[in-house]
């Protein structure tokens, strides 16, 4: 069964760096998405991407993070300058028909990212 | 907006029994559907199942199965003959709009489910 991949599964880094998160949907999947889950609490969206723009971004998506398809199957998201509080596993998922409401988002295993 | 809520932080149940797992949602969304994830203790997000808010019957797939009450507002997840490796974190979603509309998950705070053997 196609699935999301996801690399690293764990990333330390020291804040201040600038890290990227690396992603590849499933392959006929056309809307992505990145999802934070701070350790113990809930699934926060952070930023949907279709037809290689951003559709929509949540208040925790600043400055700080962006997003890109640089070639037809990589999705990544890049933090310029991390903070602690920037620690988090990070999901990215991707969906089919993402704007039907029926259509489930699929998920990778997630880069548990650690900031010192 | 949507909101989901998921009352029980925890539950423990006897290895084989069924298990009920709550959620609540509101929405001003006619059209939107249901969604419950699996999170085990290694981190993945595992899709289980799916419910539309026009499916009139109830979503199965096997040991899973959706009691959804529309009126009431509710979705909650049944697990029967619980096994061991049923024992994870479990999160209600959804998301709403027909086209065009919404299109990202809103998940609950979720439910750790340990099974004992």
């Amino acid at each position: 069964e196609p699935e999301v991949t996801q690399t690293p599964s764990h990333q330390v880094t020291q804040m201040g760096q600038e890290v990227i998160l690396r992603c590849v949907p499933i392959s006929n999947h056309l809307y992505f998405y990145w999802y934070r889950q701070i350790l113990g609490q809930k699934v926060e969206f952070l930023v949907s991407f279709y037809n290689n723009e951003i559709s929509e971004k949540s208040e925790i998506f600043d400055d700080q993070f962006s997003v890109e398809r640089p070639d037809g199957s990589n999705f990544t998201l890049k933090i310029r300058s991390t903070k602690l509080e920037d620690s988090a596993m990070y999901f990215c998922a991707s969906s089919e028909m993402g704007r039907l409401y029926n259509s489930p988002l699929h998920f990778g295993n997630g880069t548990r990212l650690t900031v010192t | 907006a949507q909101k989901i809520t998921q009352t029980q932080p925890g539950m423990f149940v006897q290895e084989k029994e069924a298990v009920t797992l709550d959620c609540t949602y509101d929405t001003s969304d006619q059209s939107y559907g249901l969604f419950w994830y699996k999170q085990p203790s290694s981190g993945e997000m595992i899709f289980l199942i799916y419910q539309g808010s026009y499916d009139e019957q109830n979503a199965t797939e096997g040991r899973y199965s959706l009691n959804f009450q529309k009126a009431r507002k509710s979705a909650n997840l049944v697990i029967s003959a619980s096994q061991l490796g049923d024992s994870a974190m479990y999160f209600c979603a959804m998301k709403g709009g027909p086209t065009g509309g919404n299109e990202k998950l809103t998940f609950g705070t979720g439910t750790r489910l340990t099974i004992i053997p």
